[in-house]
């Protein structure tokens, strides 16, 4: 699995639009990128996965340059309910070999009013 | 809830007793994962199912964890001789594998968080 490496915290104020990249330099072909919120005493939930390009949902997006070696993840116009650890997963799911799943240890974004 | 579902969601126990937690994933999902998780870092992979099919553990899992899934549903990981160092949450996540090179999204339980004093 992808080694990825993120920044430890950011802060950002309610209403901005919060961008939290994730570097993966030895990302495979087959690799897939998943982003995960996860929320104190919880499981991490699902957020958006993609493979190249930029990829939408109602909660966020996920842009990912050509030689796949970074990914963005773009939440728009954060609230106070935001606030949680993201992490980035790379990965071919599809194969047997999960013995280096890892989540790292995440960006810790803080939304302050 | 059509969620995943963990049980207990607590557990306090003493060094060397034995403590098993139980998955109930999504149904229909053919896959379940469990994970381990300690304070400021993300979730580490333990092992996973395909139906009822083991197919891989994490090379450094202790031999006193073991997981089941005997009739491809519900999942049971239990940890023997359970030492302080095992305190931590345990996260079980199910998934839908359809194979075909599609990406495998895994969704989480709430987690069991164990204690060992």
């Amino acid at each position: 699995l992808a080694k990825t490496t993120q920044p430890i915290s950011m802060d950002s104020y309610e209403g901005q639009e919060v961008n939290i990249t994730c570097s993966h330099n030895n990302i495979a072909t087959n690799d897939y990128i998943t982003w995960y919120q996860q929320f104190p005493s919880q499981g991490p939930r699902f957020i958006i996965q993609g493979y190249k390009t930029k990829v939408t949902n109602e909660v966020a997006s996920l842009f990912i340059p050509a030689d796949r070696k970074s990914s963005t993840l773009s939440l728009p116009r954060v609230s106070l309910s935001d606030t949680a650890v993201y992490y980035c997963l790379v990965g071919d799911f599809a194969l047997r070999d999960n013995n280096d799943m890892r989540f790292g240890a995440g960006t810790r974004l803080t939304v302050k009013p | 809830d059509t969620g995943v579902s963990q049980n207990p969601r607590h557990k306090i126990t003493k060094r060397g007793q034995n403590v098993t937690f139980r998955c109930d994933p999504i149904s229909e999902h053919n896959r379940l994962y469990w994970y381990r998780q300690t304070l400021g870092q993300g979730p580490e992979f333990l092992t996973y199912f395909q139906n009822e099919a083991q197919l891989e553990k994490s090379r450094l899992l202790s031999d006193r964890f073991s997981a089941e899934r005997p009739k491809g549903s519900f999942s049971t990981l239990e940890i023997q001789r359970t030492e302080q160092g095992d305190s931590a949450m345990y996260l079980c996540a199910s998934s839908f594998w359809t194979g075909g090179g599609l990406a495998d999204t895994q969704y989480f339980g709430p987690g069991t968080r164990l204690t060992v004093l």
